[in-house]
């Protein structure tokens, strides 16, 4: 079974960037959609975006738009999100999922998480 | 976009109870509906998915139904390890949504 290991997250003002790398490992990374989705504290999961196998089609909910940017490596096996401007209200754990393969939005692989807190 | 809306919020049930949790869509999405199940501090687990397709591994006191845009996750028998928030997800449109979630523990 895969497994996926994000990193990055960490303590940043308003306004600041940050970059969220996931590891992917124990499945072929380049044939499935992978996405990123996130949780506030004491909130469920939120979807934030995803992005193809082939790296050429991505998506985002509209309160990330212009911020943040998806992106994959896959000689890294590597997902990325890109995530710039950032806000009070992005503080969450960032979890990387794994689109399963009969889709997009089915999430059968998530990682630990990482925890991005954006405060003055 | 596609709202769900869950219910209840919170349940307090036995440990051999039969529990069951509803899930409603906006609008109609076939069966393109995921059950998750999430301990503290652990990421979501899927748990079914296609409305009523259960996961390797997942035991099957757990079930899955639909009918018309409502559908339901029920555990037959409950047991302590169920003790989780359990959230419902549309993979229908894009953004994916997600239920507010069920908080499930043992009375």
């Amino acid at each position: 079974e895969g497994q996926l290991l994000e990193s990055g997250g960490g303590l940043v003002q308003p306004g600041g960037s940050l970059r969220l790398s996931c590891v992917a490992s124990g499945f072929t990374f380049n044939t499935y959609v992978m996405n990123w989705v996130r949780q506030a504290p004491g909130k469920g999961p939120e979807w934030v975006s995803g992005i193809s196998a082939s790296g050429n089609s991505e998506y985002y909910v509209d309160s990330v738009k212009g911020r943040f940017t998806i992106s994959r490596d896959p000689s890294k096996n590597t997902l990325y999100l890109q995530m710039n401007s950032l806000r009070v209200e992005d503080t969450a754990v960032y979890y990387c999922a794994k689109g399963d393969s009969g889709g997009w939005y089915t999430f059968d692989i998530w990682g630990q998480g990482t925890t991005v807190t954006v405060s003055s | 976009d596609i709202q769900m809306t869950q219910s209840p919020s919170s349940l307090s049930a036995s440990v051999g109870d039969r529990v069951t949790i509803t899930c409603r869509a906006s609008q109609n999405i076939i069966n393109h509906l995921n059950w998750y199940q999430q301990i503290p501090g652990k990421p979501p687990k899927l748990l079914i998915d296609t409305a009523a397709t259960l996961q390797s591994g997942v035991p099957s006191r757990f079930s899955g139904s639909r009918s018309g845009t409502d559908f339901t996750l029920t555990i037959s028998s409950l047991q302590p390890e169920d003790v989780a928030i359990y959230y419902c997800q549309q993979s229908y449109g894009t953004p994916p949504s997600f239920g507010g979630g069920t908080k499930v523990d043992i009375k």
